[in-house]
């Protein structure tokens, strides 16, 4: 089975801008993946940001975007707002299976 | 206003069976693949199962093929996922969740399987 690999933890300024990344263990991370973004408070359940590596849903903030990036999916925030921190995750499509990765901390610090 | 509610979270022993719930409310329940994925206690997201719109397509994490069984009943809206030989590894909370892109989130039943 794929590996999928996120940067475990993340800190980012209040006002700044963070990337976290998506990785495939099988190569590069393509539209075929379908890539999504989710988003995930403690002690709440997820909710998704991005879905097919760059779309948008209506709840998700302006600040949030997704592309596909040096053969990974990206997901970057533009301008961190404390409410922002959670931890994210991607998840990606292999053949009739998805497969998370591991999940990024984001501390707005 | 969009509802996924799980049922049938419970503390079961190993080896033993459960029936989670999944009531939809508020979409057309029978225009999308519907999905169950779990967290264990303090660990990640994994997704479990899918199926398609109208029941005629299943999918699979490997752990669980052969030991549980996702179905749907579009008359009553519901989504199910039928657990047999639990194990320990099992212990998580149980999202389902749906829509065009994974919209929609339950907010998740416990199961505990242990002695």
């Amino acid at each position: 089975q794929a590996v999928v690999t996120q940067e475990p933890s993340l800190t980012v300024s209040p006002g700044g801008t963070v990337t976290l990344t998506c990785g495939s263990s099988t190569g590069a991370v393509t539209s075929g993946h379908y890539p999504y973004w989710f988003q995930q408070k403690p002690g709440q359940a997820p909710r998704t940001l991005i879905y097919l590596a760059s779309n948008k849903h209506s709840w998700t903030p302006a600040r949030f975007s997704g592309s596909l990036l040096g053969g990974k999916a990206a997901l970057t925030l533009s301008g961190a707002q404390p409410e922002d921190e959670a931890d994210y995750y991607c998840l990606l499509f292999y053949s009739g299976v998805w497969v998370f990765g591991g999940g990024t901390k984001l501390t707005v610090l | 206003e969009v509802q996924l509610a799980e049922s049938g979270g419970d503390l079961v022993q190993p080896g033993g069976s459960l029936r989670l719930s999944c009531a939809a409310s508020g979409f057309i329940f029978s225009s999308y693949w519907m999905i169950w994925f779990r967290q264990a206690p303090g660990k990640g997201l994994e997704w479990v199962a899918n199926i398609k719109e109208d029941g005629s397509e299943k999918n699979y994490v490997d752990s669980v093929r052969g030991r549980f069984t996702i179905s749907r009943d579009n008359a009553k809206n519901s989504l199910y996922l039928q657990m047999n030989s639990l194990r320990p590894e099992d212990t998580a909370v149980y999202y389902c969740a749906g829509g065009a892109w994974v919209d929609y989130w339950g907010q998740g039943a416990l199961v505990t399987v242990s002695s």
